[in-house]
């Protein structure tokens, strides 16, 4: 079965630090690729994604993420981090043949110390 | 705002009761979703709709069903709720036109079984 997995449960760093969230998934074939963020007590959105081109993709709020088609990885980066970053990070792959069902990893929580 | 309505957004009820949750879209989308998230699970897809009566079985669809009468309303049920689906669900919609597969989330419904 498809599966999404994401190293990191809990990560604390300081503001101005850099960032790097892990996310490898299982799936052999042709996938899109999210991250949704989820600020406390929000539902969730959109970062960014990866659907086909340029495998470096930029999201909102200086968010970027790396497809590696060889190492079935789509880590999240951000050279550095505020205090609003706090949150919860997730992976999430379907497939590009499918009707949209994504499935997502176990979630990252950030936090930032000011 | 993805134009998605979810009620309610707070419930507490007791084990063995009957609950339903109502997803409504602005829309008109055909794909709607049902997901569940919880600590340390990320969201996990209960079930889906790709069309007007058209639903199918996520990964843990056990102990919950749905309905899509209309386009609009996406209808999950707990026929007897059990403590185990104490959890946030979420209401997902995906534009029919996008190919990427991104979906769009409502504000979540708490539930609470005691």
């Amino acid at each position: 079965a498809q599966s999404v997995s994401q190293h990191n449960h809990h990560v604390i760093l300081s503001e101005a630090a850099s960032l790097e969230l892990g996310c490898n998934y299982s799936y052999g074939g042709t996938v899109n690729l999210f991250w949704y963020v989820q600020y406390p007590g929000q539902h969730l959105q959109l970062l960014l994604k990866y659907f086909s081109g340029d495998p470096l993709v930029k999201g909102i709020k200086g968010f970027e993420a790396e497809f590696i088609k060889s190492k079935f990885s789509f880590n999240l980066r951000k050279p550095s981090v505020q205090w609003s970053d706090t949150a919860e990070y997730f992976c999430a792959v379907t497939r590009s043949s499918n009707t949209g069902k994504l499935i997502f990893g176990q979630g990252t929580t950030l936090q930032v110390k000011p | 705002d993805a134009g998605i309505t979810q009620s309610p957004r707070h419930k507490v009820t007791e084990t063995g009761t009957p609950v339903t949750l109502r997803c409504h879209q602005t829309e008109n989308h055909r794909y709607m979703y049902w997901y569940r998230q919880d600590p340390g699970h990320g969201l996990r897809l209960i079930h889906y709709s790709y069309g007007v009566k058209d639903t199918d079985k996520g990964e843990v669809s056990d102990g919950y069903s749905v309905s899509r009468s209309k386009t609009e309303d996406f209808l999950l049920t707990l026929e007897s709720a059990t403590s185990s689906q104490t959890s946030v669900y979420f209401c997902a919609i995906r534009d029919d036109r996008d190919p990427t597969g991104e979906l769009f989330f409502g504000e979540g419904s708490r539930l609470t079984v005691l």
